[in-house]
Order: C-alpha cells, then structure tokens, then sequence
C-alpha cells in the first residue's frame, strides 16, 4: 500500500522560509502516469492546491503562490520537497502531499498523506 | 483561472436520506472532475473522478454524474459514516466545499 508522509518544522517565523519534505513508501510514483502533489489547509476553511513535481522535475504551480514557491525531488531518497519562501501567517494551514494519478481522463489526487500543520508565528 | 462553486456551503440531513452536492465550473471541464470527502482531522479521500467512475474501495451508495460545467455528487442513503465535508476538484482548483452535517 503505498503511503506518503510530511515532515518538517511546524512553527516557522514570518518572513522565513518554510520547508517540508514527503516521503513515499510501499510503491513507487516514478512512472509518468504520476506526480506528487502539495496541498494545503488553513483552520477551517477549504483545500488550495500549492503545485505539483513529477519524478524528472516537471513542476507546475499555482499562480498565486508561484513567486514563493520551489519544488524538487530525491529519487534516491523517494522524496519530494516543498520551499514557501517569505511567509505570513496567512500561510498557517495544514500542508498535505498527495500522489495525482494523471492520464486522459483527468488528474486526480487519490492517495494523500495524513498532513502536517504548519503555524507561522514570531 | 477555473472556479469550482459548490452548492450548498451547508446541508443537514438524515440517515437514510439521498442527498446531492452541486458544483459548477466557470469553463467546460472535460468532464475530468473529481470528488473527495474529508472527515476532520483527516486527509481527503477520492471518491469519484472522471465525473462519474467510482473509485475502488468506495461504496456504491455514491455516485457522480454531469458534465462540462455542472456536476452533482449523490449519495443514495446517507450513512452515519457520510457525515463529513464533500469538495470537487478540477486539476489544480477545488470546489469550497459542502458540510453534511446530522438534522
């Protein structure tokens, strides 16, 4: 069963840079029919897609975030990582990496790890 | 950019009721739409994608329909274990989610 997992600070002071990593286990997403995904979730409120990296470093990010936002991966370590450079507290949210199943018929997020909350605060 | 729009923000209902979450989209999908429930202090859980596939695992009482820019997630009996936030997702743009909560 494959199965995703966050780590990283969970306190990071404003105008810092925030850095998380997933790590993949129980299977593989080094086929192009796969990427990894990082979401995000305030307290309370709904889902925000931050971006996405594939195995060979293909990334997209969401508009919005993209001055902000490095993504990159460790093949050898089954890792990718997430950078969200110059953050407020409006970055405080649960951070989510999730493997996005991608085809003709769609891309699809269908396995998730169980997220990390990051607090950003002096 | 695409925006997802669900209705409704809120719906109370019962068990063993069939209920139906609306989403809308700004621009045509191609149908590449997905559904996701997610339970406090939880992960999402794709339920539905394609608009109308079920994913594997996922009991049948759900289900999923529409296309282009009008979607609706059903499900036939709600169980006690349905009780939770339903969002849908267009690649990188997610609905704002509906909370179904217990009358």
């Amino acid at each position: 069963q494959l199965q995703l997992q966050e780590s990283g600070p969970g306190l990071v002071k404003p105008s810092e840079t925030l850095s998380l990593t997933c790590s993949v286990s129980g299977g593989s997403i080094s086929s192009s029919s796969y990427y990894c995904g990082w979401i995000r979730q305030p307290p309370g409120k709904g889902l925000e897609w931050i971006g996405s990296i594939n195995y060979s470093g293909t990334t997209y990010y969401n508009s919005s975030l993209k001055s902000r936002v490095t993504m990159s991966v460790d093949t050898s370590k089954s890792q990718f990582s997430l950078m969200l450079s110059s953050v407020t507290a409006a970055d405080t949210a649960v951070y989510y990496c999730a493997r996005i199943r991608t085809g003709t018929t769609g891309n699809y997020f269908d396995y998730w790890g169980q997220g990390t909350l990051v607090t950003v605060s002096s | 950019d695409i925006q997802m729009t669900q209705s409704p923000s809120t719906l109370s209902a019962s068990v063993g009721d069939r209920v139906s979450i609306t989403c809308r989209a700004s621009q045509t999908t191609s149908n590449k739409l997905a559904w996701y429930q997610q339970k406090p202090g939880k992960a999402p859980k794709l339920l539905i994608y394609k608009a109308s596939n079920l994913e594997s695992g996922v009991p049948s009482r759900f289900s999923g329909s529409g296309s282009e820019t009008e979607f609706t997630l059903t499900i036939s009996s709600l169980q006690p274990d349905d009780f939770a936030t339903y969002y849908c997702q267009h690649l990188g743009t997610f609905g704002q989610g509906t909370k179904v909560e217990i009358k």
